[in-house]
């Protein structure tokens, strides 16, 4: 079964970097796309951004001076670094597979991360 | 960006009732949406895809329709287990999402 699991602080200070990390278990993250995705108080969500089974990326225009996403295939793990956060960054962030590179079939459980001094 | 208008924010429903929710998107989208299902404490759930495609292992209870900007997730004989929040996602451009739609039972 595909499983993933976000890990990283729970608090950063603004003007920091975020990063997290997506364990992938059960599937390749040499296969498919792989997605960051995060969902701020209030409910709204928004795509932050993917890497593709070739290491390819592609980001939100929105981020995209900001967002980086990588990978280590040897531990089947992809990261999520996202620079000069600020308290609007505050958010649940989940990691997800993605289905023909369309939507999201398989999402971690999500970990919370509060922008904060 | 496309923008994905989702309503209602909420609905209050009887057991075995039957519920729609609806997303309106800003421009065309070819039937590139998706519907999700997202328990309290739990991540999303991949429900229907390409507008009416049900994905393996979600009851038949579910289903999804609409073409051009108009799309809706219809839940038949609404269960206790049904009680959650339910977005829609566009993929015609890069993925944006709707506000989402709680739903709870009467």
């Amino acid at each position: 079964e595909v499983q993933l699991q976000e890990s990283g602080p729970g608090l950063v200070k603004p003007s920091q970097s975020l990063s997290l990390t997506c364990s992938v278990t059960g599937y390749s993250i040499t296969s498919n796309y792989w997605g960051w995705i995060r969902k701020f108080p209030g409910n709204k969500m928004e795509w932050m951004g993917y890497i593709s089974y070739s290491g390819s990326t592609s980001y939100n225009p929105s981020l995209k001076s900001r967002i980086s996403i990588t990978r280590d295939t040897s531990k089947n793990q992809f990261f999520l670094q996202l620079n000069s956060v600020t308290t609007e960054d505050t958010a649940t962030y989940y990691c997800a597979r993605y289905l023909l590179l369309q939507c999201l079939d398989y999402w971690g459980q999500g970990v919370m991360v509060t922008v904060s001094s | 960006d496309i923008r994905m208008t989702q309503s209602p924010a909420s609905l209050s429903a009887s057991l075995g009732e039957t519920v729609n929710i609806e997303c309106l998107a800003s421009e065309d989208i070819y039937s590139d949406l998706a519907w999700y299902q997202q328990k309290p404490g739990k991540s999303p759930q991949l429900l229907i895809y390409n507008a009416n495609s049900l994905q393996n292992g979600v009851p038949s209870r579910f289903s999804g329709s609409g073409s051009g900007t108009q799309y809706s997730l219809k839940i038949n004989s609404l269960q206790s287990e049904d009680v959650a929040t339910y977005f829609c996602q566009q993929y015609n451009n890069y993925p944006t999402f709707g506000s989402g739609t709680k739903l709870e039972i009467k």
